[in-house]
């Protein structure tokens, strides 16, 4: 089974409707993160958050709000989905940094379309 | 503020040839860096990192890295390429000196393996 998964893979949905896509992750890390990927711009950092309690604005917060209901489950939301939101969004997560381990693992991806 | 470029936006190579996609960047403090490959359709996979120690990192797939701080430097390699190799790839930094705790990510190069 993977790591980190991510529901849905793929969303179609209307302009102006609120969304929710949804992290969950088996490896026991503590920080998880959202990204967008959009092509020709890499990947840029929506939110991320260190534990439950604490959660922190990304680059490009504005227009999405998260929710970390427990320490293997982050999720992303679209208050208001607007077209410019239409992109690859992936979740991540890893480990607090002891000896050495900062890289990130990252989840498959959700292809969201608003139309 | 930290950022990361990758100047080339595709690399063709013959298979067998050995192959450099280049990363560069900028940071106030010291870096922590990171490849990462993405296949059509899948997450990004984790290849290697420098976080201090060894300036020649090895990884996964046969790929290795040198760290050149004198020109900023993270360029990934591999003696022989594969067609397999053909896929996206991601340079990403962490100022850790400065407090950073996010990545930021290049815009990402295609390499192409030709048969």
């Amino acid at each position: 089974d993977a790591d980190v998964t991510q529901t849905p893979r793929n969303r179609i949905t209307k302009t102006g409707k609120r969304i929710m896509l949804e992290c969950s992750q088996t490896k026991g890390h503590d920080r998880m993160y959202w990204y967008r990927q959009d092509p020709g711009l890499g990947l840029r950092l929506i939110y991320y958050s260190f534990d439950v309690k604490d959660i922190n604005k990304g680059e490009i917060s504005d227009g999405y709000s998260v929710s970390r209901q427990a320490q293997a489950k982050f999720s992303l939301s679209l208050e208001s989905a607007i077209p410019n939101q239409t992109a690859l969004y992936f979740c991540a997560t890893s480990d607090f940094g002891a000896s050495g381990k900062v890289e990130q693992y990252f989840g498959p991806g959700t292809r969201l379309t608003v139309t | 503020a930290q950022s990361v470029a990758q100047p080339e936006d595709q690399v063709n190579v013959a298979e067998g040839n050995p192959l450099t996609v280049k990363c560069t960047y900028s940071v106030s403090g010291n870096p922590y860096l990171f490849w990462y490959v993405q296949y059509p359709n899948r997450g990004l996979q984790f290849l290697l990192k420098y976080i201090t120690g060894d300036n020649l990192v090895k990884g996964s797939y046969g790929f290795e890295a040198e760290f050149n701080k004198s020109q900023t430097s993270f360029h990934l390699k591999k003696p022989s390429a594969l067609v397999s190799d053909s896929a996206l790839y991601f340079c990403a930094v962490r100022d850790w000196e400065a407090g950073s705790y996010q990545l930021t990510f290049g815009k990402g190069t295609k390499l192409s393996v030709i048969p």
